[in-house]
């Protein structure tokens, strides 16, 4: 079974808009970490934000927040007022236990229309 | 400011030859890390170290080899070379400088075999 599951492979959204990136995992730790990452079209990966999973509150950077819904296993990026630079694939990735190794997502590539 | 440096940037060889892609971090860092990923899908780790004389397979199967001879350092090396081989190579790390154990990766290095 797949352990990040990313169903948008594109979505698009317009300048100064909001918008959420879905992320479902599947984990049987008690104890696990949630990234973001943004990928541009040059390679690199940005961390971007971070959600333990004894963390209460959503975690939020910035226009970056967290939808934490720990039930239903989802950890969706919101990003606000997007802007032409956020255009980039971006991946959720879960850290199990005490793992130090990521699992990645395959990625949604979001493009911001002007 | 990257801390983590990976060369080549780019790559085209032909098939057969050996080669080694350069990785090196200045944070510290014990634990480092190499990834595969085809363009527009997921990461897929192919080793991981803990620290020096320490490394280890990844969950996806890679004909290449690493070593850790230096912490700073984490070359990867394919002796020979096919077009199988060709997708991005990603190097990472991670430590005690991000809050969250995050990891930081490098620039990448894209490689086509011929």
């Amino acid at each position: 079974a797949q352990k990040i599951t990313q169903t948008q492979p594109g979505m698009f959204v317009q300048e100064k808009e909001a918008v959420t990136l879905d992320c479902t995992y599947d984990t049987s730790d008690q104890s696990y970490g949630l990234f973001w990452y943004k990928q541009p079209s040059s390679g690199e990966m940005i961390f971007l934000i971070y959600q333990g999973s004894y963390d209460e509150q959503n975690a939020t950077e910035g226009r970056y927040s967290l939808n934490f819904q720990k039930a239903r296993k989802s950890a969706n990026l919101v990003i606000s007022a997007s802007q032409l630079g956020d255009s980039a694939m971006y991946f959720c990735a879960m850290r199990e236990g005490g793992a130090r190794q990521l699992t990645f997502g395959s990625g949604t590539q979001l493009t911001v229309l002007p | 400011e990257a801390d983590i440096y990976q060369t080549p940037r780019y790559l085209v060889i032909g098939t057969g030859k050996k080669i080694t892609l350069e990785c090196s971090q200045t944070m510290g860092h014990d634990k480092m890390y190499w990834y595969q990923q085809d363009p527009g899908m997921e990461l897929h780790l192919i080793h991981y170290s803990y620290g020096v004389n320490s490394t280890e397979k990844g969950d996806l199967s890679s004909e290449s080899t690493v070593s850790r001879i230096r912490t700073e350092h984490f070359p990867l090396t394919l002796e020979s070379a096919r077009p199988s081989h060709t997708s991005q190579y990603l190097c990472a790390s991670s430590g005690d400088r991000g809050p969250y154990n995050e990891q930081f990766f490098g620039p990448g290095t894209r490689l086509t075999v011929l």
